[in-house]
């Protein structure tokens, strides 16, 4: 399974657009990239999937290059509500759809 | 539409106790399960996965053994609880290709 590596903290201000990058060179041709987002003592939301190019969706937009070695969550006009634990996975999700998780990055949301 | 559900929501046990934890899904018929485990301030760790009744991946040795006796139906035990099995237990379900969707979680203290 490919790892991934991604900040493991970022500030920002409430209204301003957030961009988390997330590495994954070892990312394998069945791999899909997929976003979660934790908020304390409770499991992880799932936020977004994508294979390549750009997806988008009423929450977030994920950014994916043409080699796939990383790819960018979008997170528009960020709220205080969006304190939380972001983390990147990249796996097969046919099969086993077993996914590994990293440490994630600790998104702070100031006023 | 899908839901899981799993309980207790917290759980103080002795050390040397037995455990039981049981995660169910509903709406879905043969869904992969998943058991993760989040120690205090760090990420996930994928303790155990299904793809299938009595089909049980382990993926860290430990002192937890997980059973799948239906379809839907999903659980994690131990014959005698440690003091490092403290931690927020998670159950994951998804469809053969899609993302994951997790249970409100089992906070468990071992004394």
């Amino acid at each position: 399974l490919a790892k991934t590596t991604q900040p493991i903290s970022m500030d920002s201000y409430e209204g301003q657009e957030v961009n988390i990058t997330c590495s994954h060179n070892n990312i394998a041709t069945n791999d899909y990239i997929t976003w979660y987002q934790q908020f304390p003592s409770q499991g992880p939301r799932f936020i977004i999937q994508g294979y390549k190019t750009k997806v988008t969706n009423e929450v977030a937009s994920l950014f994916i290059p043409a080699d796939r070695k990383s790819s960018t969550l979008s997170l528009p006009r960020v709220s205080l509500s969006d304190t939380a634990v972001y983390y990147c996975l990249v796996g097969d999700i046919g099969n086993t759809g077993k996914l590994i998780f990293g440490q994630g990055t600790t998104l702070q949301v100031k006023p | 539409s899908q839901t899981i559900h799993q309980w207790p929501a917290t759980l103080v046990q002795p050390v040397g106790s037995p455990l039981s934890l049981e995660c169910t899904v509903e709406g879905t018929s043969n869904p992969n399960l998943y058991w993760y485990r989040q120690a205090a301030g760090r990420g996930l760790q994928l303790l155990f996965y299904s793809v299938g009744i009595g089909q049980i991946s382990s993926e860290v040795p430990q002192n937890l053994s997980a059973s799948r006796p239906q379809d839907r139906q999903f659980i994690l035990s131990s014959k005698k609880l440690l003091l490092s099995d403290s931690g927020f237990y998670l159950c994951a379900w998804s469809p053969v290709a899609g993302g994951y969707t997790f249970g409100s979680g089992t906070r468990l203290t071992v004394v």
